[in-house]
């Protein structure tokens, strides 16, 4: 089975802070993906890393960065939280070795007050 | 046009009843389908893959038409652990990467 872990469930920060989530996965997945779920729009793409230290942005990168130095690691960087970041985050994995399925970390709820 | 949509329900149905959600996409040259179930305040799962020649796990079956560009999912015997929302997702591609694009979900209610 394939296990994605995220660092936090539910996370408050202050607006301003940097925020850092954390994603790690046991299953060797080249392919890592970090996504916002928001009620009403769905699953919206932040990035995605294709390999260690590649990464490429998705459909709404403003806000955000991220690091894979790591193959097992992805990390999402609210370089100064603000309150409209406040979602559900979501890592994902994938091999597209095999196909486009992707398996989902349990997610981070980050509230910004 | 989204690039995915469904029907954002909810779907009530009775336990024992069939239920079918359709999703439609928007770029012809897709090539992957999937359905995936999320529960209340959980992670999406994988549900199922879409096959061209459509596919059948248990109670479930999913198609596809490309001509009309949807896919679907039939949920037979409802039962209420069914209860869930269901996304679909379709494969696109975007400066030379395929991505992932997820539909919003239908939500469906199973009563006893």
């Amino acid at each position: 089975d394939v296990k994605v872990t995220q660092s936090s469930r539910y996370l408050v920060k202050r607006t301003g802070e940097k925020v850092f989530l954390e994603c790690v996965q046991d299953m060797d997945h080249e392919n890592m993906f970090w996504y916002r779920q928001d009620p009403g729009l769905g699953l919206r793409l932040i990035y995605f890393s294709y390999d260690v230290k590649m990464k490429e942005k998705g459909d709404i990168p403003e806000g955000y960065s991220v690091s894979r130095e790591k193959k097992e690691r992805f990390s999402l960087i609210l370089e100064s939280a603000s309150t409209n970041q406040t979602s559900m985050y979501l890592c994902a994995t994938a091999t597209f070795l095999v196909s486009y399925e992707q398996y989902f970390g349990p997610g981070t709820r980050l509230t910004v007050t | 046009r989204k690039e995915v949509e469904q029907d954002p329900g909810p779907f009530n149905v009775p336990e024992g009843a069939t239920v079918a959600f359709n999703c439609t996409y928007s770029n012809s040259a897709s090539q992957s389908f999937f359905w995936y179930r999320q529960d209340c305040r959980k992670e999406p799962k994988l549900l199922m893959s879409v096959y061209s020649s459509g596919n059948e796990d248990g109670r479930f079956t999913a198609q596809l038409n490309r001509a009309s560009q949807y896919i679907s999912l039939l949920i037979r015997d409802s039962k209420l652990s069914d209860s869930a929302t269901y996304l679909c997702a379709v494969t696109f591609l975007n400066t030379g990467f395929q991505k992932l694009v997820f539909g919003t979900g239908t939500r469906l209610l199973v009563s006893p």
